[in-house]
This record gives structure tokens, sequence and C-alpha cells, in this order.
């Protein structure tokens, strides 16, 4: 069974950057596109970017200005780091596994909160 | 990109139906077969209950369907049961290369 794990800092200084990992195990990051998907406390679900095995990437429009999505296939691991962050920047942050030409993601992480706050 | 409109919630007593709409455009849902819907418990990993509009993935219950027409997707929750009480989301694929998620739904179940 593949399971996904968020790790990083749960707290960001504003202006600073919000960095995360995302470990794959059961299966192998390559072959899939994964998902960046954030939801701030009390609202709904806002898609963030995606990476394919082989680094290439889409991001959110309103984001793109401030992220990066990076994948490391040797550590089954891919990474979001987001610029200059803001009180609006604070979240659960999840990764997820996109299922193949579904348009759904079908394993997702349990999450984590990042706080942006001095 | 704008999210898709979903109503903000929706409510039913057990054993009956309900649907859950998903408005977007010709740019997101209704130029592309790749919607899918999301149910999140309370304080939990959103589950994909379906994708391409209307599949199911495996261990799903078949009281779970999905449609679509024009601009707009579906969600039917027939049967309704108490753990079926929870947010719903819906999402799209859009002709920017990139995913947008709906509003959410509540539905309660009464």
């Amino acid at each position: 069974q593949v399971q996904l794990r968020e790790s990083g800092p749960g707290l960001v200084k504003p202006s600073e950057t919000l960095s995360l990992t995302c470990t794959v195990s059961g299966g192998s990051i390559t072959n899939y596109h994964w998902m960046w998907i954030r939801q701030p406390p009390g609202q709904g679900l806002q898609w963030i970017g995606f990476i394919y095995y082989t680094g290439s990437t889409s991001y959110n429009p309103s984001l793109k200005s401030r992220l990066t999505i990076s994948v490391d296939t040797s550590k089954n691991q891919f990474s979001l780091e987001l610029t200059s962050v803001t009180a609006a920047d604070t979240a659960v942050y999840y990764c997820a596994r996109h299922k193949p030409n579904s348009g759904g993601n079908d394993f997702w992480g349990q999450g984590t909160l990042v706080t942006v706050s001095s | 990109q704008s999210a898709l409109t979903q109503p903000a919630s929706v409510s039913g007593s057990p054993g009956q139906s309900i649907t859950i709409s998903c408005s977007g455009t010709s740019s997101d849902v209704g130029g592309y077969n790749f919607v899918s819907w999301y149910q999140q418990h309370p304080g939990k990993a959103p589950k994909l209950m379906i994708y391409e509009v209307s599949n199911r993935p495996s261990g799903v219950s078949n009281r779970f369907s999905g449609s679509k027409s024009g601009n707009t997707a579906s969600l039917a929750i027939s049967g309704l049961q108490p753990e079926d009480e929870a947010d719903y989301y819906c999402s799209s694929y859009t002709s920017i290369r990139s995913y947008v998620f709906g509003t959410g739904t509540k539905v309660t179940v009464l």
C-alpha cells in the first residue's frame, strides 16, 4: 500500500521560505504525477501544483512566482518551497499521488499544518 | 483561475438520495472528462470517491455516482447513511494544464 508523509517546520516567519518534503513509501515515485494541495483553517482545498517524476512541473498561477516543486527519485521524495510567505499561507499542506490519466488523486498524506507567524 | 461553484450545504434524511452540483466553465469541467470528487471528514485527508466524471475507485460504495452535463458535474449519493456526513469537493483539470477545486459542500444527514 502506497503511503505518503509530509515533513517540515510547523512554524515559519513572515517573509521567509516555507519548505516541505513528501516521502513516498510502499511504491515507486516513477511513472506518476505528484501533487501539493493546501487547506487554510476552516476553508476549502486549493491546488498548489504538481510534478512528474521526470521533473516536469505545473503550478497554480496565483502562486507561480513564489513556488518551486522538485523531485528526488533516489530518495522517493518530492518537495515544495514557497518564498516570501504571509499569514495567508497558513494552511494544512497535503501531498498526494495522481492516479494516471484519471484527473484524481488516489493516495494522500495525512497533512501537516504550517503556521506563518512571527 | 476561479474555484468551481458548489452549494455550501446539502442535507437529507437517512436512506434518501442527494445530489451535489459543481459548476465550472468550458475551460475546465466542460472541456475535459477529468472531473473528480473527494470526501473529507473533519481533521482527515480527502478521499477520492469519483474520478474521470463517473468512475469509482476500488472500495468506494456504489451508492456514490458521478455525471456531467455541459459545464456542470454532479455527485449523487443514494441511500444516505450517517457516515456520509462530511465535506465534499469536486476538482477538474483545466485548459492551462492545472487543476482547480470546488468551493466545497457540507453534507448533513438529518
